[in-house]
């Protein structure tokens, strides 16, 4: 079974701000991939970026970036230059590609602030 | 080119009714999920299907559950008997189903109320 933990349920950065939040995840896969989500308020969850666990390089979209230290099971999410619309929940995601199974397990969620 | 679609948006419903939601997944997207969100957690998944084939079920889909897929297009989700536990979000979700293409694109979500 794969777990997935967010331990700041919130954080707020000032705008212009880099910001990271964090997800530490356990799993005895050795293919999986990890996910973090964006939920803004009252509107559908979207992607925000990927990571494969067999890609040493860390994914950047833009101003988002992740750091993925496959050792010690954590994959957190740099938010650089903060947006007034940066504000949401955000979760970590995984799954694995083993034995057929495609349902994502997802943290708690973190809720991000951001402050004009 | 339509996002993933979920019908209806809000459901207000008694103890011990039925309620069906419905899913449109993105076109030609064969796999499609759904999730349950309760307040201040993250998604859980309930099920999963690859074209018309319902290939995963969570232990959180309960007898009183149940999901299909008639022709691998769109999605329903029935909950009979409904109790206040049954108060969240219902989410769903599709994916290409290629190899290697495993981000899941998630519709706006039923949110459903049992009074």
């Amino acid at each position: 079974a794969q777990t997935v933990t967010q331990s700041q349920p919130e954080m707020s950065v000032q705008e212009a701000e880099t910001v990271t939040l964090s997800c530490t995840y356990d799993t005895s896969e050795s293919d999986y991939y990890l996910f973090w989500y964006k939920q803004p308020p009252s509107r559908q969850m979207i992607l925000v970026i990927r990571q494969e666990a067999y890609k040493q390089q860390n994914a950047t979209e833009n101003r988002f970036s992740v750091n993925f230290q496959k050792a010690a099971k954590s994959f957190s999410l740099k938010i650089s230059d903060s947006q007034l619309g940066d504000a949401a929940m955000y979760f970590c995601a995984s799954h694995t590609s083993g034995a057929g199974s495609y349902q994502l397990t997802f943290g708690k969620g973190t809720k991000l602030s951001v402050i004009p | 080119d339509t996002g993933v679609s979920q019908d209806p948006r809000h459901k207000i419903t008694k103890r011990g009714q039925n309620v069906t939601f419905r899913c449109d997944p993105i076109s030609e997207h064969n796999r499609l999920y759904w999730y349950r969100q309760t307040l201040g957690q993250g998604p859980e998944f309930l099920t999963y299907f690859q074209n018309e084939a319902q290939l995963e079920k969570s232990r959180l889909l309960s007898d009183r559950f149940s999901a299909e897929r008639p022709k691998g297009s769109f999605s329903t989700l029935e909950i009979q008997r409904t109790e206040q536990g049954d108060s969240a979000m219902y989410l769903c979700a599709s994916s290409p189903g290629t190899s290697g293409m495993h981000e899941q694109y998630f519709g706006p979500g039923t949110r459903l109320t049992v009074t």
